[in-house]
């Protein structure tokens, strides 16, 4: 069955690191984006991706870079930690229509 | 990026139907209504989405207002598996934008 993973599940990190979250979907689909979700503020778009080579920022982009070197891949990498950026952070893919998201299970990110 | 307002939340008895509110003023004629919900611990799930139409399926029904400025997302027989943050959200089709902008969401209490 198609699937969307993240990986890690869990990760700390010191500040100051450079750390990268891994989404890897087997959908075939070309829209992948990039969310995190702290408490009071719902889930923010950070990077998204419309297809091979195309990368675009979004509300919360800031300290956070993507590369999509492939369809199946987007992964996301925090270029200097820091404890702001502790967080849920949640990929998902999309056909390129109307059809609706499926999202990752998640990746809980502690920057100490 | 069209706006939508949802009550912060809700409370349902077990095995009644809930109707979940959702305002979107300033929706534009080809925005699509998107609702997911996220159970605790978990990723957002896609449940439904509609234009214009009431729309069915195997886990809700979706009803839009003659106006398209409010929706009803409606759960026939609220379960305790359906407590959640149930999220309205607008998409744009226009433009050939496909990412979503979460809002707060309704946070949704089943009572036994």
């Amino acid at each position: 069955d198609a699937e969307i993973t993240q990986s890690p599940r869990h990760k700390i990190t010191e500040t100051g690191r450079q750390v990268t979250l891994a989404c890897h979907q087997t959908w075939n689909h070309n829209n992948m984006f990039w969310y995190r979700q702290d408490l009071g503020h719902g889930l923010r778009l950070i990077h998204y991706s419309y297809g091979v080579q195309d990368t675009n920022k979004g509300e919360v982009s800031d300290g956070y870079s993507v590369s999509r070197s492939n369809t199946e891949d987007l992964p996301l990498t925090l270029e200097s930690a820091a404890s702001s950026q502790t967080s849920v952070y949640f990929c998902a893919s999309s056909e390129h229509s109307n059809y609706g998201y499926t999202f990752g299970s998640g990746t809980r990110l502690t920057v100490v | 990026d069209a706006k939508t307002t949802q009550p912060n939340s809700m409370e349902s008895n077990e095995e009644e139907p809930v109707h979940l509110p959702c305002n979107h003023s300033t929706i534009s004629g080809t925005d699509y209504i998107h609702w997911y919900r996220q159970l605790p611990s978990q990723g957002p799930e896609y449940v439904i989405h509609g234009l214009t139409s009431n729309v069915n399926n195997r886990m809700a029904s979706l009803a839009i207002a003659e106006d398209r400025k409010s929706s009803t997302l409606i759960l026939h027989r609220a379960t305790l598996r359906d407590a959640a943050v149930y999220y309205c959200i607008l998409r744009g089709e226009a433009s050939g934008t496909y990412k979503y902008i979460f809002g707060t969401g309704t946070r949704l209490k089943v009572l036994a």
